[in-house]
């Protein structure tokens, strides 16, 4: 079935080191994949997503890179700021178009140490 | 503010009961999709509409069910609600079908007691 994997599950840095946090999908056919970051008690709010016709997209300190032959697709955070510790999600729409649900991963909690 | 409306916000009931939690999506969004996030279980999908008729189901249970209204907005009803049925519940919307960003509302927090 459709499946998401992210690891790792917590995450600490110092600040300014970079931060990556890593998924893999299932189905094959997956054409969509977004990152959302959720502060405790508030709504995830997505913050870079890649489709699957481009390999490598980025915005700022943040970029996703997608391996489509491995099914994996990574988050990368550079300089990483107090600001930034939240718990990130990631997703996979499956392919079909017959819907947009997200197939979320488990999240990682990243915290950035000052 | 991403433009996706959920009433309520907050909400105490006690096991047995059933409850009503509504969703306005962004102006002109066709999709409407539900999400359940409990602490042990993540966020799960549970159903998503698409201009008025379901176009997909995840793990969700019989007990509860959804539906999307001719103006676009949806309500999930949650019935014989249990402890266990205790999570924050979002609401998400996307323009059309596709590979289609999805704006999430701020959520409801089921607290059954």
């Amino acid at each position: 079935g459709e499946n998401v994997e992210q690891h790792p599950s917590t995450l600490s840095v110092q600040e300014g080191d970079s931060a990556v946090i890593k998924c893999t999908y299932s189905d094959s056919a997956s054409n969509y994949f977004p990152w959302y970051k959720q502060e405790l008690g508030k709504r995830p709010q997505l913050i870079i997503d890649i489709r699957s016709n481009v390999g490598e997209k980025k915005d700022q300190r943040i970029a996703v890179t997608l391996n489509k032959t491995a099914k994996h697709f990574s988050l990368h955070i550079t300089e990483t700021q107090p600001e930034d510790s939240a718990v990130y999600f990631c997703a996979a729409t499956p392919g079909g178009g017959a819907t947009n649900k997200l197939i979320f991963g488990t999240g990682t909690l990243l915290a950035v140490q000052p | 503010d991403s433009g996706v409306t959920q009433t309520p916000k907050h909400l105490i009931t006690a096991t047995g009961q059933r409850v009503t939690l509504r969703c306005s999506p962004r102006s002109g969004d066709l999709s409407v999709y539900w999400y359940q996030q409990s602490l042990d279980q993540g966020l799960q999908f549970l159903i998503h509409y698409y201009n008025g008729e379901e176009r997909a189901k995840g793990n969700i249970l019989e007990r509860f069910s959804a539906q999307q209204f001719p103006d676009l907005h949806s309500e999930l009803n949650l019935s014989s609600l249990e402890l266990g049925d205790s999570a924050l519940y979002f609401c998400a919307s996307s323009p059309r079908l596709g590979a289609e960003v999805a704006f999430f509302g701020q959520g409801t927090r089921l607290t059954v007691v």
